[in-house]
């Protein structure tokens, strides 16, 4: 079974960071780019930003929102992606999901997003 | 970047009712057939349930549908069941990714 698993969500304080994790099993995991997104409280859904895989440079895209302050990395020999999320704000606080982007390429145009986790909620208060 | 317009915000429908919902591209900027759908009930993570417009992800029941191209696309459930109260959301891919609002199906 294709499954991914988030995990490292909890309370910080604002300003201050915190490691997510996305876990993936049951299919070749360094052959996908990886994508997060996030959900507020009551809101929809935002994408958060995506890593290629490494056969296109292993680079990443971000959302205007977060690009100075969230990094995404991967390891593959442990089918781990990670979002390092720094001085952390109150409306950061969101249910963070991964996802596996079906797009294959550089431009990753025409893809879609399956599966994804259970997600972690992160929430930034004093 | 191309965001996406979703309509109606909720709709409220009774078991059996043919439900449609649509989403149109923003400034009228073809994403050609670059549109997924995704539904999620409370307290979950998305699910897919169509992509490239018209595709039915696997394991997904056959009521569910989509159509369009270009800017203008619909979902449409066949007959509502009650497993399909949740909210819908389009997803465009032609550009960094966007969803719509989202739609919410209440039972009437």
């Amino acid at each position: 079974e294709v499954q991914l698993v988030e995990a490292g969500g909890g309370l910080v304080q604002p300003g201050r960071s915190l490691r997510l994790s996305c876990t993936g099993s049951g299919f070749t995991f360094g052959d996908h780019a990886m994508s997060w997104f996030r959900q507020a409280p009551g809101k929809g859904l935002e994408w958060v930003g995506f890593i290629r895989s490494k056969a296109f440079g292993g680079t990443t895209e971000y959302a205007t929102s977060v690009a100075d302050r969230f990094t995404i990395s991967r390891d593959d020999s442990k089918s781990i992606a990670y979002l390092q999320m720094n001085s952390l704000q109150t409306d950061d606080t969101a249910v963070y999901y991964c996802s596996r982007d079906r797009a294959s390429g550089y431009v990753l145009r025409g893809g879609w997003f399956d599966p994804w986790g259970q997600g972690t909620l992160v929430t930034v208060s004093s | 970047d191309i965001q996406m317009i979703q309509s109606p915000f909720s709709l409220s429908a009774s078991v059996g009712d043919r439900v449609t919902i649509t989403c149109r591209a923003s400034q009228s900027i073809s994403i050609s057939n670059y549109l997924n759908w995704y539904q999620q009930k409370p307290g979950k993570a998305p699910k897919l349930l169509i992509y490239g417009a018209s595709n039915l992800q696997s394991g997904v029941p056959s009521r569910f549908s989509g159509s369009g191209s270009g800017t203008d696309f619909t979902l449409t459930i066949s007959s509502l069941q009650p497993e399909d109260f949740a909210t819908y959301y389009c997803q465009q891919s032609y550009s960094t990714p966007a969803f719509g609002q989202g739609t919410k199906v209440e039972i009437k």
